[in-house]
Formats: C-alpha cells, structure tokens, sequence
C-alpha cells in the first residue's frame, strides 16, 4: 500500500537554529498538508498546500514557517528560528482528491 | 469555531468485548469524517473514512456511523483484541480540506 515518508524521524536542534522536516507524499496525490502533536495534546493543522500554493494555514503557521515543494516528489517544512514550544510531532499528510487522508510516521523535533 | 471532543478519554475491556467510542463536534457543517488509530510515539493510521453523505462505514471487525443532524459519529469494535489497544482518534474534514482532530480516546485491552 501506498505510503507518505518523513524524514528524519527524529531530530534535535538548539534553539535558533533553522529546521528542514522532510516528506515524500503519494505519487498521485495532490493535496500535501503539516499536523503538529505536543506531548500530550491535539493533533493540531498547520497548513495546506495544492497546486504549487499555500490553500489555507492556522494561526499557527506564522512567518517562521514555510514549506515548500521543491521537486516533484518532496514536500518540506522549514522552521526558519526553532523555539522551545516548537518541540513536537509533525505529520505530513497528502490526499488524492481532498478528502481521506493518508499521513506519515511523523519527525519527533526536539528543541534544546 | 469547530470543536471536536471525544468520550471517553480512557478506556480498559478484558479481552473479547465489544465497544463503542464516541465523537462529538459542534459544527456540522462537515465534508467527512475520518477515525485514525494512533500507536504510542508513532503516526496516523486511517481506520474509516465516512462521507457526508453516508450513515456508516464497515471495515472488518470496525464499524462507524455518522449522524450530522446531532454531530455524533461512533466508532464499534466487536470482539476485541489486545493488538487493538491504542489511541483512537476522530477527525472531521471541513472547509480546505482541514482536518480537526478531537483528543482521543486510549484504549486498553486487557487479556
């Protein structure tokens, strides 16, 4: 079965420093997405992605954040100053047609 | 703003029974709504999706309905197994395609 790959499953990074997660999505999907989890709470949205442009983002996603698809196979999120309270689970998510979705294993970020 | 809030927040059967899980969002102004199952530390794993247009989804020993009038959806799982113990999650996809998650739902199975 199809799958939606992270990488690095997990990363740790001193506060301040840029973050790059990676993902590979469904080949044929054509709706890419970032959840984040903190220990212990809501999977929460960060923002949705679809023909090559932000379709909507939380509060959240502020201007340390982007993402951005490089090729035709990578979706990244980059987190430009990690902070402390960035410390999380982030998913990358695809979907073929919007609806029914698909996540990744998630990259465990921890900042220090 | 839409809420999604999922009861209980715990759970712990003996081996072998059926049980219900239940979500509850506010707005039911929805597209889908999607149960994952989540693994200690790991990832997201769709179990059923229900359209908006449908009652309920069956998917082997897992069965969901969706009711949008009273914005409730169950999750039933007959016969459970220890290999079942894991967070329940319900999800409702509105507007862009977003996903709101509700808490979860830890359950045990306890052999």
């Amino acid at each position: 079965e199809p799958e939606v790959t992270q990488t690095p499953s997990h990363q740790v990074t001193q506060m301040g420093q840029e973050v790059i997660l990676r993902c590979v999505p469904i080949s044929n999907h054509l709706y890419f997405y970032w959840y984040r989890q903190i220990l212990g709470q809501k999977v929460e949205f960060l923002v949705s992605f679809y023909n090559n442009e932000i379709s909507e983002k939380s509060e959240i996603f502020d201007d340390q954040f982007s993402v951005e698809r490089p090729d035709g196979s990578n979706f990244t999120l980059k987190i430009r100053s990690t902070k402390l309270e960035d410390s999380a689970m982030y998913f990358c998510a695809s979907s073929r047609t919007g609806d029914g979705y698909t996540f990744g294993s998630g990259t465990r970020l921890t900042v220090v | 703003k839409q809420e999604v809030t999922q009861i209980p927040a715990a759970l712990s059967v003996p081996e072998g029974e059926n049980l219900v899980l239940n979500c509850s969002f506010t707005d039911s102004a929805i597209y889908n709504l999607q149960w994952f199952r989540q693994d200690p530390g790991k990832g997201l794993t769709s179990l059923l999706l229900i359209q908006s247009s449908q009652r309920e989804q069956t998917s082997g020993r897992l069965n969901a309905s969706l009711d949008k009038s009273s914005g409730r959806s169950t999750l039933y799982i007959a016969a459970s197994q220890p290999g079942d113990s894991a967070t329940y999650l319900c999800a409702v996809i509105q507007g862009a395609q977003k996903l709101v998650f509700g808490q979860g739902t830890r359950l045990t199975i306890n052999p």
